[in-house]
C-alpha cells in the first residue's frame, strides 16, 4: 500500500495569497483527518470526515479554513487568505476506523507564508 | 477540557541506559495511542492500548496503560541511538474510539554514546 499521499510536500506563498493542500487517504479507510503542528501549539486536530461526511470541524481556526472530501480517494484543506501565522506543518491522517482506529500519518505539507 | 500531559518533554539519556517517559490525561478512556517522530518525518504508529493493564512490546520499548490512574507509561530499556525521536502519547477527545485524538506535547528523546 503507498500509505497516506500528501502534495506538494513544501510551499511557499505570499500572505494574502489562496492555498490548496491535498490529500488522498489509505484506500478502504473510512475516516480522515487534518491535523497542524506548530512548536508552539504542538499537534492540532483541525477537522476530520467520515464516508467524506464532515464531523467534527471544532479546531478549524478560523473562517479562512476550510475543508472538504468531495470522494473516498480525495481531500483538500483551503486557507484563502493566508497569513504568516498559518505556517506550520499539516498533516492528514487516515484509519479504517473499527476497534483500533489507529491512524495512519502522511508525510505532511510544510507551509511557509511569507 | 481534555488534558494530555506528557513528561519529561525532554530526556537525555545515555546509550545502555533505562528510563520512562509517563503520560497522564484527564478524561476516562479505554484506549491510548504512542507515536514517533523523527525530526522532520511525520508521525509513525508505535502502540495501541486498548484496554486497562494492556500491556505492548516491540523492541526496546514497552508501553502500558492504567485506565484507573489515567497513566499510560512508555518504558525504555538499554537506550540505543536509534530511538532518537520525539514520542506522543495521544487519547480520544470523547474517551472511545471516535478518533477524535489529541495528542501530548512530545518527548524529545536524545540518545547519546
Amino acid at each position: 500500500d503507498a500509505g497516506v499521499i500528501q502534495s506538494p510536500r513544501h510551499e511557499v506563498t505570499e500572505m494574502g495569497q489562496e492555498v490548496t493542500l491535498r490529500c488522498k487517504p489509505i484506500s478502504g479507510h473510512d475516516y480522515l483527518f487534518w491535523y497542524r503542528q506548530t512548536m508552539m501549539r504542538g499537534l492540532e486536530l483541525l477537522i476530520y470526515f467520515n464516508n467524506n461526511v464532515p464531523i467534527d470541524d471544532s479546531g478549524m481556526p478560523e473562517d479562512r479554513f476550510s475543508a472538504k472530501m468531495p470522494n473516498a480517494s480525495f481531500s483538500t484543506l483551503k486557507i484563502q487568505p493566508s497569513e504568516p501565522r498559518d505556517s506550520a506543518v499539516y498533516f492528514c491522517a487516515s484509519t479504517p476506523g473499527g476497534s483500533r482506529n489507529e491512524q495512519f500519518f502522511g508525510p505532511g505539507t510544510r507551509l511557509t507564508v511569507l | 477540557e481534555l488534558k494530555v500531559e506528557q513528561n519529561p518533554l525532554f530526556l537525555s539519556m545515555q546509550e545502555g541506559k533505562n528510563y520512562t517517559i509517563y503520560c497522564n490525561y484527564s478524561t476516562t478512556s479505554d484506549r491510548l495511542y504512542w507515536y514517533r517522530q523523527d525530526p522532520g518525518k511525520s508521525l509513525e504508529s508505535l502502540f495501541v492500548l486498548l484496554s486497562n493493564g494492556a500491556v505492548k512490546q516491540e523492541g526496546r520499548l514497552m508501553a502500558s496503560l492504567d485506565t484507573k490512574a489515567r497513566l499510560s507509561t512508555l518504558h525504555i530499556t538499554a537506550a540505543v541511538h536509534d530511538l532518537s525521536a520525539t514520542y506522543f502519547c495521544a487519547v480520544d477527545k470523547y474517551g472511545g474510539s471516535q478518533g477524535n485524538l489529541i495528542f501530548g506535547k512530545g518527548t524529545k528523546l536524545s540518545v547519546k554514546p
